[in-house]
């Protein structure tokens, strides 16, 4: 099973909106509406953003959302924040043995 | 709150053996479906395998680069999931998080394995 694929970096200002690909296969994305995004600040431990293509846990600012369109899902984060600067992974559900696959990750930087 | 700690991480050679611990506090451990996730230095994330809750039959799930090398287990008296690691390579280098539910919604800090000559 094949790495999802995600853009290396992605930048925006601050207050702008940015969207991050994620690009899977019939076999993952596009079979199963278990996409997940998890954020994930130097050092720390990734946080989970969106479940199920387009849920946020609670907690979560409104900021961020999710969508997902044939094998690509996206997450936009809207009214970027310099705090949102951090790296971001996409999770797909797959068949066969490997359960979850990861993206390849985004790094977001706030110009 | 859930805290998730993850424990037994250490200095391994190559072949050798290793098992991690994961203390879960803040939910109710023994209907909590637990998972295993690794970040090699200065990569991504790569889901390694995951435990069912016993309620649902403590099913066993691994990724296919495990290849009978690892094996999860769980001791809910003690709020507790393990990941025995064998035949240890040096591409097993990495930190290993633990992880709730089907949507990894709660992650714990880490432990880090080092394997190396």
């Amino acid at each position: 099973q094949s790495a999802l694929t995600q853009p290396a970096s992605v930048s925006g200002s601050p207050g702008q909106s940015i969207t991050i690909s994620c690009t899977g296969t019939s076999s993952d994305v596009g079979s199963y509406n278990r996409v997940s995004w998890y954020q994930q600040h130097p050092g720390k431990a990734p946080n989970l953003m969106i479940y199920e293509v387009n849920k946020r846990p609670s907690g979560v600012s409104n900021r961020f959302s999710g969508s997902k369109s044939a094998n690509t899902a996206s997450l936009t984060i809207s009214g970027l924040q310099a705090e949102d600067e951090a790296d971001y992974y996409c999770c797909s559900h797959a068949g066969g043995s490997t359960l979850y696959v990861f993206g390849s990750g985004t790094r977001v930087t706030v110009l | 709150e859930v805290q998730l700690v993850e424990s037994g991480g250490g200095l391994v050679k190559p072949g050798g053996s290793l098992r991690l611990s994961c203390a879960g506090a803040g939910f109710i451990f023994s209907n909590a479906w637990m998972n295993w996730v690794r970040q090699a230095p200065g990569k991504g994330l790569e889901w390694v395998g995951r435990i069912k809750s016993k309620p649902d039959g403590e099913t066993l799930d691994y990724a296919a680069f495990v290849k009978g090398r690892f094996s999860i287990s769980r001791e809910d008296s003690k709020n507790t999931v393990y990941l025995q690691m064998n035949s240890l390579k040096t591409e097993d280098t990495g930190l290993y998080y633990c992880s709730t539910g089907i949507d990894l919604d709660s992650w714990g800090q880490g432990t880090l394995v080092t394997v190396t000559s």
